[in-house]
This record gives C-alpha cells, sequence and structure tokens, in this order.
C-alpha cells in the first residue's frame, strides 16, 4: 500500500528564512506526488505536483519541491518565507494499485512564520 | 468560476439524527471524493465516485453513504451520526485521467455531534 510521511506537525521559521517541509512516500509503483495547502477556514489548494516528468517541480507562491527516487523523498523548499505562508501543508501521493485519482495524504505540517 | 461547493458549512447536531451534507462541482468532472480531516491524521478518503452511479468505499467508510444521481452532485448521507464523525468534511472532484489531473477541494463543512 502507498503511503507518506511528513515529518514534523509544526515548523517555525522566520520570515524570510528558507522554508522546507519534509515528505517520504513508500510506493511500490511510480508514484504521483503531491503538495497540497490549506489556509484557514479554506479548502485543500494544489501548489505543485509531481507526474513522473522533470524531478525538480516549481508551482504556486515560489515553492518548490524535488523528487529523489533513492531518498523516496518529496520535500518542499522556499528560498524566503513570507508571513502569507503561514497555513497547513500537505503530501499527497496517488498511484498503483490504489488508483491514479485517489490521494492518500501524510498528517500535515503546520508551517508558522515570524515578523 | 471553476468551483465546489458544500453545504451546509458548519452543522451542530445530535447523535442518531440524519443528515446530508451536499457537494456539487461545475467542471463536469467524473470523478468525485469525500474525506474526512482530524488533527493528526490528515485526510482520509470516505467514498469516492468514478462516475453517475459508480461509487465505492474509501479508507474509512462506516456510518456514511453516498449516491451519484447526477454528474455535478455527490452528497454525503449520515444516517445516524455519532459522535466519533465530528470531523471537518471535503468534496473533491477531478477529471479522469492518469492522475495527473488537478484534483479541487470544496471549502469544508465542519461537523459537530453531540
Amino acid at each position: 500500500a502507498q503511503s507518506v510521511t511528513q515529518l514534523g506537525s509544526h515548523v517555525s521559521v522566520s520570515e524570510g528564512a528558507l522554508v522546507l517541509l519534509r515528505c517520504n512516500y513508500s510506493s511500490s509503483v511510480p508514484p504521483y506526488l503531491f503538495w497540497y495547502v490549506q489556509y484557514p477556514n479554506q479548502g485543500l489548494q494544489l501548489l505543485l505536483k509531481y507526474t513522473s516528468a522533470a524531478t525538480l517541480v516549481k508551482g504556486i507562491n515560489g515553492f518548490e519541491a524535488e523528487f529523489k527516487k533513492s531518498e523516496t523523498s518529496f520535500h518542499l523548499t522556499k528560498p524566503s518565507a513570507h508571513m502569507s505562508d503561514a497555513a497547513e501543508y500537505f503530501c499527497a501521493v496517488s498511484g498503483g494499485n490504489t488508483g491514479f485519482q485517489k490521494l492518500v495524504f501524510g498528517t500535515g505540517t503546520r508551517l508558522l512564520v515570524s515578523p | 468560476e471553476a468551483q465546489v461547493t458544500q453545504n451546509p458549512r458548519y452543522l451542530i447536531t445530535v447523535t442518531g439524527k440524519k443528515l446530508t451534507v451536499t457537494c456539487s462541482q461545475n467542471m463536469n468532472h467524473e470523478y468525485m471524493s469525500w474525506y474526512r480531516q482530524d488533527p493528526g491524521l490528515g485526510l482520509r478518503q470516505i467514498y469516492y465516485s468514478m462516475n453517475v452511479e459508480v461509487t465505492d468505499k474509501g479508507d474509512v467508510p462506516e456510518g456514511y453513504k453516498v449516491s451519484r444521481k447526477e454528474k455535478r452532485n455527490f452528497p454525503l448521507i449520515l444516517e445516524s451520526p455519532s459522535p466519533n464523525q465530528t470531523s471537518l468534511y471535503f468534496c473533491a472532484s477531478s477529471a479522469l485521467d492518469r492522475g495527473i489531473s488537478e484534483q479541487y477541494f470544496g471549502p469544508g463543512t465542519r461537523l459537530t455531534v453531540t
């Protein structure tokens, strides 16, 4: 079965600092990987996705993620945090015997940005 | 505007009183799904539908029912709600292809069962 592990339920950074949110996946087949962001009292919004093309994926709002098969990782980064980045971030995987539409989510990482 | 709508956004009810949470999308998507979000557990799939009259169980279907009589609507039914169904519920939809298309999420329904 596919699964996703997000290390750290909370990550705190200062405004302007590097953002690094960790995601490791488990999949018996080449996965599709996603990062979603959830702002307070809102639904989930897609930040970026990996679909077996380029391993470095650029998304919205300056975020990017790199697919590393050898490390089974798909960490999310942003060079310089903004206050508006404070939100909860979810890594998700799809593909294989669960189907390409079903998303299996990690437990989420709440990003806190201080001035 | 492409969107997924859910109603109601907030609901407080009592144990055993049947309720329905509606979900509607205007993108002509084949695939629709319900998730529940609980602290520390992320989002877990309850039910999904590949098209009209085609539904199947997700990972946590106990206590829930769904129907898909029209392509745009996918209501979630709780026949006899219990306190352990207190949660934040999301409906999502996407076009049916090989997972490349984005899943669009509704704004969520916060349900409290007392």
